[in-house]
This record gives structure tokens, C-alpha cells and sequence, in this order.
């Protein structure tokens, strides 16, 4: 079983609309989050940084922490075109290893 | 501020080649860690470097190498290319191991032929 689970999608919406993108984990000792938007033939682009249980709400975009749960989410409210892509959660105990989702391909229709 | 930067952008290499990739971290960062990506296992750690040490070390085998310079950029190697390496290659950039936002960049695409 992988220490990250997460949905490869891909996940198609009608412009407007809001996303839900989720991730488990199964490693307790995880203490920071992230999540990440890929671009064909880009580098991972941070979105979200969150180290707390609890909301995190940045523009369009709110990360969501369950650690109760080992449970976290990244909502994209008025999703646009521009919003196409693939999201890939990411997370760690300590240090500088991140652990990274298998990554959920968006894709926003006009 | 300029971001990651990662050298070459592509390459192709044959079988039984070695390689060298390099990444110079944004201004001030210190720690330095690198990825593999492939369709089939995604992202995955390689190793991570520190004030010229390597902190962590992913599961892969000893052809693959790396080193950090006292400017804090840091290059990968990898000896004995095999088809398998084919990957986009990608460094990460943080201000020190102890937490805080890592920084991507852009990749180096890596072809073994």
C-alpha cells in the first residue's frame, strides 16, 4: 500500500465550477502539506502550504486538513480553463523528503 | 527574485552512458533535494543536500550520485545509464531542512536510447 493514495483522475468540470481534489495518507508522522499544480512539460508549481489542521484559504484556492482522518483536500472555487492541469499532493514528516500523490489530472471545460 | 534553474532542459543519452544534471537553487536557499519523475511510479525522492552533505537518501541504487557545492548548487550523476532512467529529473529548492515551502524546477528530460 502506497503511503500517499490519491485519485489519477482524470476529473472533467464545466468552467464555474468547484473542484474537489483529495488525498489519504497513512503515515501519521506527517506534519506538512502541500499541494502542487504540474503543467505538461513544467515543473511542480506550488499552490498550498499547510503544516495545521484546518482551512487554508488563498485566492480561488482552499487547502483542507483532517489529520484525524489522515485526510487532505484542495478546493478550487470558479474553476477556469486556465485551471487544467495536474495536482499532485505532497507531504512530509521532517526534513526535506516529500512523499507526493500519484497526482489527479484537472480538466476545466469552456 | 529568480527561481530554480535546472541545466540542460533535455538531453539524450545511449545506454551505458553517464550523465550529469545540475540546479542551482534560488538566491539564499541552502537545501537542495531531487526528484524522478516517470509515468509509472510518479514522483519519487532520490536524495537531498545540506551544507554540502547528503541528508537523505531515496531507494535507489548506486549509480545514482549527487554532490552540493559550497554556493549551495548541486548536480546529479548518473553512471551506467539504463532504458529505465528515461525521466524528467527535477530539483527542489528550500531555505533550510527544517521546514518551509519547496520550490520546484523546471525539469531536465533525460532519453536513454
Amino acid at each position: 500500500q502506497k503511503e500517499v493514495e490519491q485519485d489519477p483522475g482524470p476529473l472533467s468540470v464545466p468552467e464555474g465550477a468547484i473542484v474537489s481534489l483529495n488525498c489519504t495518507y497513512s503515515n501519521s508522522a506527517f506534519q506538512y502539506f502541500m499541494w502542487y499544480r504540474q503543467y505538461s512539460r513544467k515543473g511542480p508549481e506550488l499552490l498550498m502550504y499547510t503544516y495545521s489542521s484546518g482551512n487554508k484559504e488563498d485566492g480561488r484556492f482552499t487547502a483542507q486538513v483532517d489529520k484525524s482522518s489522515k485526510y487532505i483536500s484542495l478546493f478550487i472555487r470558479d474553476s477556469q480553463p486556465s485551471d487544467s492541469a495536474t495536482y499532485l499532493c505532497a507531504m512530509r514528516s521532517g526534513g526535506n523528503k516529500l512523499v507526493f500523490g500519484a497526482g489527479t489530472i484537472l480538466r476545466v471545460k469552456s | 527574485k529568480a527561481g530554480v534553474t535546472q541545466t540542460p532542459r533535455y538531453l539524450i543519452k545511449t545506454r551505458g552512458q553517464q550523465v550529469t544534471l545540475s540546479c542551482s537553487p534560488i538566491s539564499g536557499h541552502r537545501s537542495v533535494s531531487w526528484y524522478q519523475q516517470t509515468p509509472g511510479q510518479g514522483l519519487q525522492f532520490l536524495f537531498e543536500y545540506f551544507s554540502e552533505t547528503q541528508r537523505n537518501k531515496g531507494n535507489f541504487p548506486g549509480r545514482f550520485s549527487g554532490r552540493q557545492f559550497s554556493n549551495s548548487r548541486s548536480e546529479m550523476n548518473v553512471s551506467t545509464l539504463e532504458l529505465g532512467d528515461s525521466a524528467l529529473y527535477l530539483c527542489a529548492s528550500s531555505l533550510d531542512p527544517g521546514g518551509d515551502e519547496a520550490f520546484f524546477g523546471q525539469g531536465t528530460r533525460l532519453t536513454v536510447v
